[in-house]
């Protein structure tokens, strides 16, 4: 039931920028898109997350498309610290938890 | 700020037996706490949502008798995993929300190891 189609995974090279594809064709008005990280036996870390708008924190910028049908997450200069499962999830904002697919797996490399 | 604990970080127990997790909003008041398990090499999978002072509501093939969840205060949760089966061993995260409706932060998790 997953709404969201990711790469299962992807390699960058350490200090190049990191470029995550999220499809999520049948999103609805009113969803956000979230981006969540794995780091290997640790809980789920908070990324980024935008309804239209381009985003930018310190961590990451997301890129949705202008018909919202797919993103981007992008981490500019990529760490070992990286390394992780990233999780692309569209959810409405108020009481829906968080439902999880199956990600992609970076896997930065020196 | 936002941060969850949960404790302990690991547990091994014997087939039969009882354990308990707890999960901690340590910095804010957590309306409402979710409980997800991961089996290795796979993905989160939400077991159950519960609300301060309500009973929780578990996700289809969930068994509520089986995890018992108590969300007592805005700051504590726990899940009861009772007579545990090896087939129970896994990782258990749980995740807690404040009031922004768009934020939800997520514990360090538990590993279970049921012998």
């Amino acid at each position: 039931d997953a709404k969201t189609t990711q790469p299962p995974s992807m390699d960058c090279a350490e200090g190049r920028a990191a470029n995550l594809p999220c499809n999520h064709s049948t999103i609805s008005g009113n969803e956000y898109v979230y981006w969540y990280r794995q780091i290997h036996s640790q809980g789920p870390q908070y990324i980024i997350h935008g309804l239209k708008n381009n985003e930018t924190n310190e961590m990451a910028s997301l890129i949705i498309t202008e018909d919202r049908k797919s993103s981007t997450l992008i981490l500019p200069h990529a760490t070992l610290r990286d390394t992780a499962v990233y999780y692309c999830i569209v959810r409405l904002s108020g009481n829906t938890p968080l439902v999880f697919g199956k990600g992609t797996r970076l896997s930065v490399i020196a | 700020g936002a941060v969850v604990s949960q404790h302990p970080s690991w547990v091994i127990c014997k087939s039969g037996t009882s354990v308990k997790i707890e999960c901690r909003s340590l910095d804010f008041q957590a309306t409402t706490m979710f409980w997800y398990r991961q089996f290795p090499k796979q993905s989160l999978m939400l077991m159950a949502t519960s609300n301060e002072g309500s009973k929780a509501t578990y996700e289809q093939g969930v068994e509520k008798d089986k995890f018992l969840i108590n969300h007592a205060s805005l700051t504590l949760s726990t899940l009861t995993v009772t007579s545990a089966h090896p087939e129970d061993s896994s990782f258990y995260i749980c995740s807690a929300r404040g009031d922004s409706p768009y934020e939800q932060y997520f514990g360090p998790g538990t590993r279970l190891t049921v012998t």
